[in-house]
């Protein structure tokens, strides 16, 4: 069964902390993408690697970095988090080419920030 | 720039009969793909069905299918025999210039299917 795994289901974090959210795939994929999702905004990409060691913003990276050392991983950080970026996080991955638009999604990352 | 229109932010049906959910898009490139993909309750999403702009056929899937008008930038799912198992989260989704692979979602349509 291919699988994107992501670490915390739930979180809870006060604002001004740091945030690590993980994200692994082991389906060997160049690709790989953390967004964000809004009742009433759907999904909206924060960033997204094609390759290790590379990142590109999505539509709302800010108060967001990333991190790609391994291919299989894909790591988003909040440096300081705040109250509005309480949110669910969906990490997600899919091969290159053609198929760059068939994502495998984890089950999402429900952060909340106090 | 891409972008995905959903208008129908909530729907309903009953078990069995067909659904269709709309979409708009606009993208300024010719080869594009759009996608369907479907969000349950409380669990992951996945790909439902996917159509290549420049395949004139409808794209279908078991109980999935859409209706394609290029022209009008139209991409609408169609759920025949619903059932109980269609409740779900539904986003519409389009990927053009491949050179820079990213997907832009709509903000999607809440299906319940009534029993």
């Amino acid at each position: 069964d291919v699988k994107v795994t992501q670490s915390s289901r739930y979180l809870v974090k006060r604002t001004g902390e740091k945030v690590f959210l993980e994200c692994v795939q082991d389906m060997d994929h160049e690709n790989m993408f953390w967004y964000r999702q809004d009742p009433g905004l759907g999904l909206r990409l924060i960033y997204f690697s094609y390759d290790v060691k590379m990142k590109e913003k999505g539509d709302i990276p800010e108060g967001y970095s990333v991190s790609r050392e391994k291919k299989e991983r894909f790591s988003l950080i909040l440096e300081s988090a705040s109250t509005n970026q309480t949110s669910m996080y969906l990490c997600a991955s899919s091969r290159g080419g053609a198929s760059a638009g068939e994502l495998f999604f984890g089950e999402g990352s429900r952060l909340t920030v106090l | 720039a891409q972008t995905v229109t959903q208008s129908q932010p909530e729907m309903s049906v009953q078990e069995a009969e067909t659904v269709t959910l709309s979409c708009t898009y606009d993208t300024s490139e010719n080869n594009y793909y759009l996608f369907w993909y479907k969000q349950p309750p409380s669990r992951q999403m996945i790909l439902v069905i996917r159509q290549e702009a420049y395949k004139q056929q409808n794209a279908t899937e078991n109980r999935f299918s859409v209706n394609f008008q290029k022209a009008a930038k139209s991409f609408s799912l169609k759920i025949s025999d619903s059932q109980l198992g269609d409740t779900a989260m539904y986003f519409c989704a389009v990927i053009s210039n491949f050179g820079n692979e990213k997907l832009t979602f709509g903000t999607g349509t809440r299906l319940t299917i009534i029993p």
